[in-house]
């Protein structure tokens, strides 16, 4: 069965530290990916997205994510994390074939705490 | 742009009672709806996927008499948790896309999330 897999469940990080977020998949054709971030109180909302072309990809508040096609993974980074950064964060796949009408599949969501 | 709203935040319902979840898509025209379930500290798991004007598609496991899920505007689809028990308490969240059945070059935009407690 398709999953994806979020390594890392609570991640603490200082101010300015450097940020990576695991992701890895298990589906053998195309696939399109997501990182989402789920602030408190407030709903999903998309960081970045890959469909094709350039595997790293820039998303919004300074993140980008690589997508290593080999290892079936796109991890999340960020090289100066803030305290504004405290979120639940998701990685999304959308495993592109037949029969697929929408469907994303979502990793378990790894809490992200940002200690001023 | 591409705000999804949902309706109410929250509901708090006797055990037996049905509830109704609204989810609108204020400022697009959403094709495709779909309905997810999120438990503490765990994933989104997909319920069903809703396109406008026909039935919805279930995933496995989920059952249709009693999650019924109506999406007869391209603008609002409701999930009603017909009689409802302590076990369906839960994260409700619905998502709207402007495609319908594929996704790859859209993406879908999230409402807030309905927190259902059943008492």
């Amino acid at each position: 069965a398709q999953s994806v897999s979020q390594h890392n469940h609570h991640v603490i990080l200082s101010e300015a530290a450097s940020l990576e977020l695991g992701c890895n998949y298990s589906y053998g054709g195309t696939v399109n990916l997501f990182w989402y971030v789920q602030y408190p109180g407030q709903h999903l909302q998309l960081l970045l997205k890959y469909f094709s072309g350039d595997p790293l990809v820039k998303g919004i508040k300074g993140f980008e994510a690589e997508f290593i096609k080999s290892k079936f993974s796109f991890n999340l980074r960020k090289p100066s994390v803030q305290w504004s950064d405290t979120a639940e964060y998701f990685c999304a796949v959308y495993p592109v074939g037949s029969g697929n009408t929408g469907k994303l599949i979502f990793g378990q969501g790894t809490t992200l705490q940002v200690k001023p | 742009g591409a705000v999804v709203s949902q309706h109410p935040s929250w509901v708090i319902c006797k055990s037996g009672t049905s509830v109704k979840i609204e989810c609108r898509s204020l400022d697009f025209q959403a094709t495709t709806m779909f309905w997810y379930r999120q438990f503490p500290k765990q994933s989104l798991m997909l319920m069903a996927t809703s396109n406008e004007g026909s039935k919805a598609t279930y995933e496995q496991g989920v059952e249709k008499d009693k999650f019924l899920i109506n999406h007869a505007s391209l603008t609002l689809s409701t999930l009603t948790v017909t009689s409802a028990h302590p076990e369906d308490s839960s994260f409700y969240i619905c998502s709207a896309s402007q495609d319908r059945g594929f996704i790859g070059t859209d993406t879908q935009y999230f409402g807030p999330g309905t927190r259902l407690t059943v008492l």
